[in-house]
């Protein structure tokens, strides 16, 4: 069975740098999340979107940005990196009828 | 705000046995679901059981059971026959109805599985 995808796995980027995550839910799922997990911590909540708007927004930095796409993948902007960004990222994906949320194998992010 | 507590950070059990993780959650709302999810040391989360709130009957999955307490607002994860794969972080998750709703975590609990 399809997955969500998340590109890239892992990301290295300089303090002030930029960085963009992408994630392509499973097919016919119209509805994205992002979560970030610091070292040693619970999964935090970001960003969602459905149907392409914005839905819900959760503890996101405004360096931060998100957007959904019309092929419903989705893109996580990151600007002006800190080295408190290091963190996975997780991307999960649900269809709009279901409860379950299913996530990607999450983007590695290292700030240097 | 929703909030999720797992008090327990690390739990072991030996193999073949039967190990009982635990979970409270706040929540004004009466409509919700209930998640334990799996985190192995690759990181992937992947989802365990699930309660509906609605529903009386405590879910199963094979060797997962939950005991769900609404009024106590207490959900525990039971391993019965504990497997070495079984060796991960568990997180309980809330997540209110409605379309998008974020799922709130708790901390996590570590669970080791020995011989």
């Amino acid at each position: 069975a399809a997955g969500v995808i998340q590109s890239p796995r892992h990301l290295i980027k300089e303090k002030r740098e930029t960085a963009t995550l992408k994630c392509y839910p499973i097919p016919r799922h119209d509805t994205v999340y992002w979560y970030q997990q610091g070292p040693g911590q619970d999964p935090q909540f970001l960003i969602s979107f459905y149907e392409k708007m914005q839905s819900d927004k959760g503890s996101i930095p405004d360096r931060f940005s998100a957007q959904q796409f019309s092929d419903y993948h989705s893109e996580l902007n990151m600007s002006s990196l800190e080295l408190g960004d290091s963190a996975l990222y997780f991307c999960a994906s649900s269809p709009r009828a279901n409860n379950e949320q299913f996530f990607g194998p999450g983007t590695r992010l290292t700030v240097l | 705000a929703q909030t999720v507590t797992q008090s327990q950070p690390e739990m072991s059990v030996q193999e073949a046995e039967t190990v009982t993780l635990s979970c409270t959650y706040d929540t004004s709302e009466s409509d919700y679901y209930l998640f334990w999810y799996k985190q192995p040391p690759s990181r992937q989360m992947i989802l365990v059981i699930r309660q509906e709130a609605y529903k009386q009957q405590n879910a199963t999955e094979n060797r997962f059971s939950v005991n769900f307490q609404k009024a106590a607002k207490s959900f525990s994860l039971k391993i019965s026959d504990s497997q070495l794969g079984d060796a991960a972080m568990y997180f309980c998750a809330y997540r209110k109805t409605g379309t998008a709703s974020k799922l709130t975590f708790g901390t996590g609990t570590r669970l080791q599985v020995t011989l």
